[in-house]
């Protein structure tokens, strides 16, 4: 079946600890996308990826990073110059225009 | 202003009602619009699409789009307990999509 497979489903980080999420889709999408959702707040963009080997930072990029290596993974590291990084973490595909398909998304608290 | 805005609810409705859904937005050159359904503790479930004004209807659902009014809506009829999520309105512009906060509906039994 076709899908997105974000794990670890929970991730716990110590303080000034790196941590990465990983986010494999196989639907054959271009695009892909990282969103982080806090109680009232909505989705918000981190960053995004069009292509392999490009990436575009999104509207809450600071303390994050990304690569995309290959078209099918796109993984996210939260830095520890991330203060504030408790919160759930949604990776989607897409193509052009067509809505997003999202994986089950990585609840991440600061211990 | 808030680019995509939602009344956060809760919206109760009874079982077997329609719900109705709003949402607007602030960028006049959005090109799409999607309505994402997300239960609890889980991720969002795109539910409908709509591109052009008018209605589109599928199934239950019903989205309406009135671009001059920078408007978009969602109707559920005969609306399920199994309904009851938080409702995420969507509008896109090229590759961007911007998300509202949310409409809590509980539909009761």
């Amino acid at each position: 079946d076709g899908g997105i497979t974000q794990s670890p489903k929970y991730l716990f980080r110590k303080e000034g600890q790196n941590v990465t999420l990983s986010c494999e889709q196989n639907l054959n999408h271009d695009a892909m996308y990282w969103y982080r959702q806090d109680p009232g707040q909505g989705l918000r963009l981190i960053y995004y990826s069009q292509i392999v080997n490009d990436f575009q930072k999104g509207d809450i990029a600071e303390g994050y990073s990304v690569s995309r290596e290959k078209k099918e993974s796109f993984p996210l590291t939260v830095t520890s110059a991330q203060k504030n990084p408790t919160a759930f973490y949604l990776c989607a595909s897409s193509r052009t225009a067509y809505g997003y398909t999202f994986g089950s998304g990585t609840r991440l608290t600061v211990v | 202003q808030k680019e995509v805005e939602q009344n956060s609810g809760p919206l109760s409705v009874p079982e077997g009602a329609i719900a109705s859904l709003n949402c607007t937005y602030s960028d006049r050159g959005s090109q799409s619009f999607f309505w994402y359904r997300q239960y609890s503790g889980k991720s969002p479930e795109l539910i409908m699409f709509i591109y052009s004004n008018g209605d589109k209807e599928d199934g239950r659902f019903t989205a309406q789009l009135n671009k001059a009014s920078q408007y978009v809506s969602l109707l559920i009829r005969d609306s399920q307990p199994s309904d009851s999520a938080t409702y995420l309105c969507a509008v896109g512009r090229y590759q961007k999509v911007t998300f509202g906060t949310g409409t809590k509906l509980q539909v009761i039994p």
